[in-house]
């Protein structure tokens, strides 16, 4: 049983528009929230991240929404860049000792 | 900005043999190390946590004798996959926590593809 999910396998944009990553996840006790980018062949890089007791974080072009009643989350990127194409992971945990649980991930593709 | 290095990056074996593959923090140290694996399409899936010191903890249905992970030092730590077969054909990645930032996000290597003919 998935904890984390994120139902769009892809996601594809014009470069400047907005892409819109979502994100759900069935354990309300999940109390911290990050969004990892990963290029083929590479490790994920930590992006941007939102503890529970927020419900938006910002940071450049990229912000995370978080909507603890639904528990569902999302990263907006604006405007999108075709360097942002990758494969975009949403993962969650509990505790700042707990384990990152990972959803399947997104590819995002930003076309010029 | 922290740095995680996982070496090596692509491996080809034949079935049998035993692979290692390294990951080390290269200007933290961690106490604890995380291995995971990711299948075409899927997820990244924890299989272990890798304590210094200690015995590594394993998930659920990961085989502790034929993953052997060795956490010898606060930089580094091995995973052994021994007698490989094709099915263990995948992707591994590590991950680290900076000890002495435990709030901060794990940093990932750039994982080791192994391909086993």
């Amino acid at each position: 049983d998935q904890q984390v999910k994120q139902n769009s396998p892809s996601l594809s944009v014009q470069e400047g528009r907005i892409s819109i990553l979502n994100c759900d996840y069935t354990n309300s006790m999940f109390d911290y929230f990050l969004w990892y980018k990963k290029y083929p062949a590479e490790g994920p890089t930590f992006l941007i991240s939102i503890s529970s007791i927020k419900d938006k974080n910002e940071d450049g072009r990229f912000t995370v929404f978080l909507n603890k009643s639904a528990k569902h989350l999302s990263l907006h990127i604006v405007p999108s860049q075709p360097g942002d194409s990758a494969v975009y992971f949403c993962a969650a945990k509990l505790g700042s000792q707990g384990n990152l649980i990972f959803g399947k991930g997104t590819k995002l593709s930003v076309k010029p | 900005g922290a740095v995680v290095s996982q070496h090596p990056s692509w491996v080809i074996c034949k079935s049998g043999t035993s692979v290692k593959i390294e990951c080390r923090s290269l200007d933290f140290q961690a106490t604890t190390m995380f291995w995971y694996r990711q299948f075409p399409k899927q997820s990244l899936m924890l299989m272990a946590t890798s304590n210094e010191g200690s015995k590594a903890t394993y998930e659920q249905g990961v085989e502790k004798d034929k993953f052997l992970i060795n956490h010898a030092s606060l930089t580094l730590s091995t995973l052994t996959v021994t007698s490989a077969h094709p099915e263990d054909s995948s992707f591994y990645i590590c991950s680290a926590r900076d000890q002495d930032r435990v709030n901060q996000p794990q940093h990932f290597g750039d994982g080791t593809r192994l391909s086993i003919l």
